[in-house]
């Protein structure tokens, strides 16, 4: 069984702080890492997709980085603003058979006060 | 439309009726998913659909559940006498590649 823990659980920051969650997994049997923007009342928005030990990845405001060895990636952003505000899902898939089963962490919800 | 469309967006039921929920995915897209979401709980993976292979339905929590997929596009997920429990919102996805696309849900209240 894949276990994603995502820390902290809930932010709060303040319009222009610059913030970063955390994403850990287990190092073994692993295949991608998926993280997603998900707002309420809309769907879940991919941001990256990522595979490869060392990877980072940017887009616009929002970075990431992964390391397989150690199982964990990170997610930055720079200069939060209010509409940034939502929950933050990492999601793992092992590949192999596993390729469909993504496993999802419980969250970072992120609240950008004005 | 371009994105993967759900329907109903919300559903309340009676405990003990059948419902069913559709998935039209991104056209071209051979992966489908379903996931769901309960109240305080993450996202958990139900079955998974690819090509013509037989459907990973590992993640189905109960024989009330079933999913089907015809001509390899549109999606149903169908629960049968539901159960307070199955209050949550379920997600369909598809993906062509390594990037999976969701659709806004379908929000199911069992009374």
């Amino acid at each position: 069984i894949l276990n994603v823990e995502q820390s902290p659980q809930s932010l709060h920051v303040q319009e222009g702080d610059s913030t970063n969650f955390t994403c850990s997994f287990p190092s073994s049997n692993f295949y991608a890492l998926h993280w997603y923007r998900w707002e309420t009342a809309k769907s879940p928005e991919a941001l990256f997709v990522m595979t490869l030990n060392g990877d980072e990845k940017k887009k616009g405001r929002i970075s990431a980085t992964l390391n397989t060895k150690e199982g964990y990636s990170y997610l930055y952003i720079k200069g939060s603003q209010p509409e940034d505000s939502a929950t933050y899902l990492c999601a793992v898939n092992a590949g192999g058979t596993s390729y469909g089963k993504l496993t999802f962490g419980q969250g970072t919800i992120l609240t950008v006060h004005p | 439309g371009a994105g993967v469309s759900q329907s109903p967006s919300n559903k309340v039921t009676e405990k003990g009726k059948d419902v069913e929920l559709r998935c039209d995915p991104i056209s071209g897209h051979t992966a489908l998913y379903w996931y769901r979401q309960s109240l305080g709980q993450g996202l958990e993976f139900l079955i998974y659909f690819q090509g013509n292979s037989a459907p990973d339905k590992s993640g189905l929590p109960s024989d009330r559940f079933s999913a089907e997929r015809t001509g390899g596009s549109v999606s149903t997920l169908t629960i049968q006498r539901t159960q307070q429990e199955d209050s949550a919102v379920y997600l369909c996805a598809s993906s062509a590649r390594d990037t999976i696309y969701f659709g806004e849900g379908s929000w199911l209240t069992v009374v």
